[in-house]
C-alpha cells in the first residue's frame, strides 16, 4: 500500500478554517484518498473521500493537487468538537484489497 | 439503528486466561474486520472477513482468532491473553467487498488490559 504522510499535530483558533496536509506520492491511478477522524476516546469516523476533483460534503472540503501527490482537508470553521486526529489514508480501488493503513494521523486542536 | 456494538467495553484479564470480543453490526454489511490501537499508533489491522464463513489475516494476527458463522457477528477471540495484547480493539464494518471496503463504520471500542 502506497503510503501518507501528514504532520504530528496542529493548531487552530476556533471559528477559524483549518488545513490539513497529506502527502502521498507514491499514490497510483487506482487509489482513493481516503480521510476519517477519532474524536477523544471514540472510534475513528469516516470523513470524506476522492479520486481526483475536489469533494465537499457536510462535513469538510477535500482538495486534490492535479498531481495527486497531495491532498488537504478543509474545514471551514473549526469548532471545539472538531478537536481530534485526522487520518489520511489512501485505498486501492481494485478487487481484492481489504486492508486500509491507518497511520499516526495529525492530532488536531481547537483553542477557544 | 445501533450501527456497530462491542461488547464489553472494558475488561481486565489475567495472563493466560482466553475471552472473546463480540462485535455486531444491524447494516447487512458484507465486510467486517478488527483493529488494535495502542498509545501514540495509528490502527493495526487484526483480521478482516468479506463474508459468512470467509475470514483472513491482517497485519498483526498472531494470538488471535476469528469466526464468521453469520452476516451480523464477526467475535474475536484471544486464546491466551498476553501481556502485549494490552490495547484497545476496534471492530469496524463496510457494505463492500468486491472493491474492497468502503466506508467503514468502527464500534465505540473495548478497552483490554492483561495484568
Amino acid at each position: 500500500d502506497a503510503k501518507t504522510t501528514q504532520p504530528n499535530s496542529m493548531e487552530s483558533n476556533e471559528e477559524e478554517p483549518v488545513h490539513l496536509p497529506c502527502n502521498h506520492s507514491t499514490i497510483s491511478g487506482t487509489d482513493y484518498i481516503h480521510w476519517y477522524r477519532q474524536l477523544p476516546s471514540q472510534g475513528p469516523e469516516y470523513v470524506i473521500h476522492g479520486l481526483t476533483s475536489n469533494v465537499n460534503n457536510r462535513m469538510a472540503s477535500l482538495a486534490i493537487a492535479e498531481d495527486r501527490k497531495s491532498s488537504t482537508l478543509i474545514l471551514h470553521r473549526a469548532t471545539l468538537r472538531d478537536a481530534a486526529v485526522y487520518y489520511c489514508i489512501l485505498k486501492y480501488s481494485g478487487a481484492g484489497s481489504y486492508q486500509l493503513t491507518f497511520g499516526k494521523g495529525t492530532k488536531l486542536s481547537v483553542i477557544p | 439503528n445501533a450501527g456497530v456494538t462491542q461488547t464489553p467495553k472494558f475488561q481486565v484479564l489475567k495472563t493466560g486466561q482466553s475471552m472473546t470480543l463480540q462485535c455486531a453490526q444491524d447494516m447487512n454489511h458484507e465486510y467486517m474486520s478488527w483493529y488494535r490501537q495502542d498509545p501514540g499508533m495509528g490502527l493495526r489491522l487484526i483480521h478482516y472477513s468479506v463474508g459468512a464463513g470467509i475470514t483472513d489475516q491482517g497485519e498483526v494476527p498472531n494470538g488471535y482468532n476469528v469466526s464468521r458463522s453469520t452476516t451480523e457477528d464477526f467475535p474475536l477471540r484471544l486464546l491466551s491473553a498476553a501481556p502485549s495484547q494490552t490495547s484497545v480493539y476496534f471492530c469496524a464494518s463496510s457494505y463492500s467487498k468486491d472493491r474492497g471496503p468502503g466506508e467503514l463504520f468502527f464500534g465505540e471500542g473495548s478497552r483490554l488490559t492483561v495484568l
